[in-house]
């Protein structure tokens, strides 16, 4: 079982460039979310979807977009990116939002420049 | 908004002791979820309580939910070099992180 595959692992950006951060599960869940990861600052949600269709901003959304087109796929866009968007990014899926199981992906390490 | 605060931010334990992380919400939380970390690692979840004063048990890691649903903690018995990483709550249906716990641990 490959779990939530995250593409790709590191990724340099100079700023101002954009990029999509890839995000894909095989275990048919409903509810899939985007965490950045900075020190001293635990897991802040970024987005999230509840199914396909459907996505809704989590706590730090700006500067990033999502859609959620299969049930599968949630790939994060970086627009713009600035070097405040240095940081390392998880995508998660779970069969439901905060009361089940949420299975990570590996994590991308973005550095901006 | 929901806030989760998690103390302390880093501990380091000489192999053996024990090792407690607290997690405090300014809400009653519906559900906690505890998730460890590896160093370069991503986070893997560990347990999950949901009632008023729930204790569970993993070997050496015991977790517990409060009466007024609004702080857990979990506790690890006598650490081992294999408990290295950074511990975790997320509270509640929006799954809200703590900042976490760091622990090390000297052989």
């Amino acid at each position: 079982n490959a779990g939530v595959t995250q593409t790709p692992k590191f990724q340099v950006l100079k700023t101002g460039q954009s990029m999509t951060l890839q995000c894909a599960q095989d275990m048919n869940h409903e509810y899939m979310s985007w965490y950045r990861q900075d020190p001293g600052m635990g897991l802040r949600l970024i987005h999230y979807s509840v199914g396909a269709g459907i996505t809704d901003q989590g706590e730090v959304p700006n500067g990033y977009n999502v859609s959620r087109s299969t049930t599968e796929d949630f790939p994060l866009r970086l627009l713009s990116a600035a070097p405040s968007q240095t940081s390392v990014y998880f995508c998660a899926s779970s069969y439901r939002r905060g009361i089940s199981e949420a299975f990570f992906g590996q994590g991308t390490r973005l550095t901006v420049v | 908004g929901q806030q989760v605060m998690q103390i302390p931010q880093y501990q380091h334990v000489q192999e053996g002791e024990d090792f407690t992380t607290y997690c405090n919400s300014s809400t009653t939380l519906s559900n906690i979820q505890w998730y460890k970390q590896r160093p370069g690692g991503h986070p893997v979840f560990l347990i999950q309580l949901v009632k008023s004063g729930e204790v569970k048990k993993q070997k050496r890691l015991t977790f517990q939910f409060g009466e007024a649903k609004k702080n857990s903690s979990l506790h690890i018995t006598a650490t081992q070099t294999t408990d290295v990483g950074t511990y975790f709550c997320a509270g509640g249906n929006d799954m809200r992180f703590g900042a976490g716990t760091r622990l090390t641990v000297k052989p």
